[in-house]
């Protein structure tokens, strides 16, 4: 799977928009990126996966380039509850793609 | 429809003891995945079930780790003979086809004292 590299660490004041970035510049055609997100002392949670095109649901938009070497989690409207470590993986679709390879993410602090 | 489901949440075992966690997937999911998270590290691949069957357990220690599936039941992840190194966050996730994504449970935290 491609690697991929997120900064450390993010703030955000709540009630704007969180965007988190993502390369992934390896990426290769059948790779999607999916994006979860670890509340301390919780389990992952899925957020959203794509492709090629922009996705969105009720969580959060997420913004691939047309080259598809980076990508961008946008939270619309952040809370305090979404500080959490955010993980972007890339995931190749068949074969050993059950492997979820969790990187050091990004810890985004959500601040009032 | 519940979600993942871990038990027991907090799992204390002293050196040398069983640890037995428990993982029951939603509803409708066939496939279990482990996953173990020592402190201050990300989450690591051990095994991959699908119902009666380990069809990847390369993430797996070589001894004192096990895991089952069976057709009735939860899935159960076994660590025999535990030691200090053990004791991390012990996450289960399901899905219900192999390249869906993964919804994962809230862990089991086993501390080997």
């Amino acid at each position: 799977d491609a690697k991929t590299t997120q900064p450390p660490s993010m703030d955000c004041a709540e009630g704007r928009a969180a965007n988190l970035p993502c390369n992934h510049s390896t990426i290769s055609g059948n790779e999607y990126v999916y994006w979860y997100r670890q509340i301390h002392s919780q389990g992952p949670q899925y957020i959203i996966h794509g492709l090629k095109n922009n996705e969105t649901n009720e969580m959060a938009s997420l913004i691939i380039t047309e080259d598809r070497k980076s990508s961008t989690l946008i939270l619309p409207h952040a809370t305090l509850r979404d500080t959490a470590v955010y993980y972007c993986i890339v995931r190749v679709s068949g074969g050993s793609n059950y492997k979820l390879t969790f990187g050091k993410g990004t810890l985004l602090t959500v601040n009032p | 429809n519940a979600g993942v489901m871990q038990n027991p949440r907090h799992l204390v075992r002293r050196r040398g003891q069983e640890a037995r966690l428990r993982c029951s997937p939603m509803k409708g999911h066939s496939h279990v995945y482990w996953y173990r998270q020592l402190p201050e590290e990300g989450l690591k691949f051990m095994v991959y079930l699908q119902k009666e069957n380990i069809i990847d357990e390369s993430g797996m220690p070589k001894e004192r780790f096990s895991a089952e599936f069976p057709k009735e039941g939860p899935s159960i992840l076994r660590i025999q003979q535990v030691v200090r190194g053990d004791s991390a966050a012990y996450f289960c996730a399901s899905s219900p086809f192999r390249d869906n994504e993964q919804f994962f449970g809230p862990g089991t935290r086993l501390t080997v004292l």
